[in-house]
Order: C-alpha cells, then structure tokens, then sequence
C-alpha cells in the first residue's frame, strides 16, 4: 500500500534558524497536502501541491513539490516560536481515493 | 475556511461502556466524512471512510463492528466506540471537505475528541 515517509522527526531549532521537513512517497502522488498541529490541537491546512515541480509560498514558508510527483518539502524560514508544532505532509494517490499521511515534524523552537 | 465541530471534546469513561462522537460540518454539506485516530505524538491513521446514506468504508485492521459509524445527514456523522477498553483512548478526529471534495481536495479538521477509557 502507499506509504508516506517524512524526516526527521523531531527538530529543535533556535529561534531565527531555519527549518526544513521533508516528505517521501512511495508512489507517485495526485497531490500532496499540508498540515500543521499545535500542541494539543487538531490538524489545520496549509497548502496544497497538485503540479510537478510547483512551489508555493506563504510568508516564510516554502512548499515545493517534486518533479516525480513522490516527494515534497517544507521549508520555514527564519523560524519563530509561533511555528512550533507538527508539520504533518499528506499525499493522495493517483486514483484520488486514499489520503495518506506522513507521520509528522516535531519542531521546537527556542527563544 | 470551512468548520467541522466535533462534540464532545473530552469523554472519561469506564471500561464495557459505549461512547458516542458526533462530527458535524456547520457551513457545508458532506457526503463523505473521514475518522482518523492520533495516539500521543503519532500521525494520523484514517479508520474509517464515513458516507452519507450508505455504510462506512473500513481501513484494513479496524473493526466495524467495534466501531460503529453512522452518516445519517449530510452534516452529522457519529463514531460509537462500542464496549470501550483502555486501549482505546486515543484522540479521534473527523475531517470532511466542500460537497465537491474526494479526498484530493482540502480537508478540514473538527477539534478532536479525546478519549480516556479507564
């Protein structure tokens, strides 16, 4: 079955530093969608990625998706404490039916 | 952006007994909603596929019969955990999208139940 891999885990940052997640399919994707959970709280969306090689961005973060359509990162720039949570990707695969997701970046960001 | 409530937002309960969740979309009509499970510092795994009319459609490992989902409007949909065990406390979270949604488009998340079988 499809499967959904992102790296790393966990990320402790200082505040200011930069973050990035990544996201890997195992097959290609339809589209590859973006989520961030607060401590505590439930999965709010970001983004979503549908083209080869698309790059989105909002404020200071990154969402690219790539040309293979299997991976995709997220990249926050100069991060603050108000990012800190999970960052969890979700792809959907090509017959649109079966929304998977990647078991999630844990950040940290120290003042 | 669309809103899903989830009710309640926290169950105790003892061990045998039934709890009932309710996942409804306020701003939208969805034929199909989704019910996931999150235990503490894991992602998300899908259930249940909930549709609206007809019966659920169960992930592989997940028993329908201990978990009864009910998509009897095209707003409400409820996940009965029936005769609740302590390894069943966990965050269960619904999700549904605009009535044009598969599950290639948006999803948007109810806050969440959590529920402590003691």
């Amino acid at each position: 079955g499809q499967q959904v891999m992102q790296i790393p885990q966990y990320q402790h940052v200082q505040e200011g530093e930069d973050f990035t997640t990544y996201c890997n399919s195992s097959t290609t994707l339809s589209n590859i969608q973006w989520y961030k959970q607060r401590p505590g709280g439930h999965p709010v969306f970001l983004i979503q990625l549908v083209k080869s090689g698309e790059v989105k961005k909002q404020k200071r973060l990154t969402f690219q998706f790539g040309e293979a359509k299997k991976n995709s990162s997220l990249h926050i720039t100069a991060t603050q404490t108000t990012d800190v949570g999970t960052y969890f990707c979700a792809g959907t695969n090509n017959a649109g039916n079966m929304l998977t997701f990647g078991g999630g970046t844990r950040l940290m960001v120290k003042p | 952006g669309a809103v899903v409530s989830q009710h309640p937002s926290w169950v105790i309960c003892k061990s045998g007994t039934s709890v009932k969740i309710e996942c409804r979309s306020l701003d939208f009509q969805a034929t199909t909603m989704f019910w996931y499970r999150q235990f503490p510092k894991q992602s998300l795994m899908l259930m249940a596929t909930s549709n609206e009319g007809s019966k659920a459609t169960y992930e592989q490992g997940v028993e329908k019969d201990k978990f009864l989902i009910n998509h009897a409007s095209l707003t409400l949909s409820t996940l009965t955990v029936t005769s609740a065990h302590p390894e069943d406390s966990s965050f269960y979270i619904c999700s549904a999208g605009p009535p044009s949604a598969l599950q290639q488009e948006t999803q948007y998340f109810g806050p969440g139940t959590r529920l402590l079988v003691l």
